[in-house]
């Protein structure tokens, strides 16, 4: 089974500073023949679902504001928040969706400094 | 409006059943692999099981294989989980999930909560 870690656990960010997730899985989510990394990041607000932000490791998904991206290939990756606002706080979740079972991160709570 | 509203959760003794519907609406459900994830409140997501569009594959986490069955009918537009042998690490809110290409969930639900206690 893939296993996916992030770092840090919690993080405090100002308002307007740049926030950094980290994720890596134990194996490579990087499917060779079509040069895609099978994963994602979701944003999950207390009493809410989650949301899809990232897809393919870089792909943001449509309405998502144009200050969150990812980064990264094979074992690790990054979402990058470029400047936070007031409803970016929010615990971040990555998940692989390279093989059964599709694992998630642990979570990563993102607060104000 | 696309949407999805699970249903059939609540408290029920260790070693009872549940089972679990989610009732989709505004988009063509039987074109899309559809998922169950669950979270114990406070902690984080965890996966459960997925089914293709057409029911004919499944898959499941190895904490409740054998115990969960996840299922679905596309006439209805609805997918089920069924629970049994529920133990109290069962207990948690239940999403159903859209996965858009198979792949990531695009659309969630708000959640059923499961509660396994005597």
């Amino acid at each position: 089974d893939i296993v996916m870690t992030q770092s840090p656990d919690s993080l405090a960010v100002s308002l307007g500073e740049r926030a950094t997730i980290n994720c890596k899985s134990s194996q490579s989510v990087l499917y060779t023949s079509n040069k895609k990394n099978y994963l994602a990041w979701y944003q999950q607000k207390p009493g809410q679902p989650p949301k899809l932000l990232i897809y393919w490791a870089s792909t943001r998904e449509s309405g998502v504001p144009d200050r969150f991206s990812g980064s990264g290939s094979g074992t690790d990756f990054t979402l990058t928040i470029s400047s936070l606002q007031a409803e970016d706080v929010a615990v971040y979740y990555c998940q692989q969706y390279y093989d059964a079972p599709y694992s998630f991160g642990q979570g990563t709570t993102l607060d104000f400094k | 409006e696309v949407q999805l509203v699970e249903s059939g959760g609540g408290l029920v003794q260790p070693g009872g059943s549940l089972r679990l519907s989610c009732a989709a609406s505004g988009f063509t459900f039987s074109t899309y692999w559809m998922h169950w994830v669950r979270q114990v409140p406070g902690k984080g997501l965890v996966w459960v099981s997925r089914i293709n569009s057409d029911g004919s594959s499944t898959s499941y986490a190895d904490s409740v294989k054998g115990r969960f069955t996840i299922s679905r009918d596309n006439a209805k537009n609805t997918l089920y989980l069924q629970t049994s042998s529920l133990r109290a690490e069962d207990t948690a809110v239940y999403y159903c999930a859209r996965y858009r290409l198979g792949f990531f969930a695009d659309v969630w639900g708000k959640g059923t909560p499961v509660t396994v206690s005597s």
